[in-house]
């Protein structure tokens, strides 16, 4: 079955930087776009960032663009966030999440657990 | 922009639970989705196209609307619907969602 297994949060200082990652199973990860969306304590559902399935284009929430980076290695069936200069606004859950592939069905069937990211000094 | 309404309902087992969900603009092709999520727990899909049940969801659950409004009703509640709820928007990018109704016991 399809699995997203996050790691990497952590606790980290505001200005730092954090790798997040997600190892899935299940599907043929170069078919599918992955994305990150999160989830601050206790608030909504922010969608963060969004690699395409051949890992070509990546786009990103204005509110991270030009500090994350997200990609993919499809060989190891891996995907990784790249946070930098964290700011106390970006503490959250972070989940990487699975489309159902392709520009037009950017829904969200298959959801990892979570990893937690604190930015706080 | 996704507006939901109301913020919190508050029903009973056995009532019917209506959920709003408005766009400040037009969704494209109606690519409308519903999540639930229950404390503790990464969001299920409920609804995908603003109308289609994703696989395994209870035919209690339906989404109707296009454009700009969009409903998703829960016919009964059963003691597991008790929830926040969150619809998507999935038409253009950035990918948006609404701030969540919660569905608690009255």
């Amino acid at each position: 079955q399809v699995q997203l297994v996050e790691s990497g949060g952590g606790v980290v200082q505001p200005g730092k930087s954090l790798r997040l990652s997600c190892a899935t199973s299940g599907f043929t990860l170069r078919t599918y776009g992955i994305h990150w969306v999160r989830q601050a304590p206790g608030k909504g559902l922010e969608w963060v960032a969004l690699t395409w399935d051949d890992g070509s284009n990546q786009d990103y929430a204005d509110s991270v663009k030009g500090r994350f980076t997200i990609s993919r290695d499809n060989s190891m069936n891996t995907l990784f966030l790249l946070m930098n200069n964290l700011r106390v606004e970006d503490t959250a859950m972070y989940y990487c999440v699975r489309d159902q592939g392709g520009y037009y069905s950017l829904y969200f069937q298959h959801w990892g657990q979570g990893t937690l990211v604190t930015v706080s000094s | 922009v996704l507006t939901q309404s109301p913020g919190i309902l508050s029903l009973s087992p056995g009532e019917r639970a209506t959920l709003s969900c408005r766009a400040s603009q037009i969704v494209s092709s109606n690519f409308l989705a519903w999540y639930q999520q229950k404390a503790g727990q990464a969001p299920r899909l409920l609804i995908r196209g603003a109308s289609s049940r994703a696989s395994g969801i209870p035919d209690r659950f339906s989404g109707s609307g296009s454009g700009t409004d969009f409903t998703l009703t829960i016919s009964s509640l059963e003691p597991e619907d008790f929830a926040v709820y969150y619809c998507q928007q999935y038409g253009s990018l950035p990918l948006t969602f609404g701030p969540g109704t919660t569905v608690d016991i009255k």
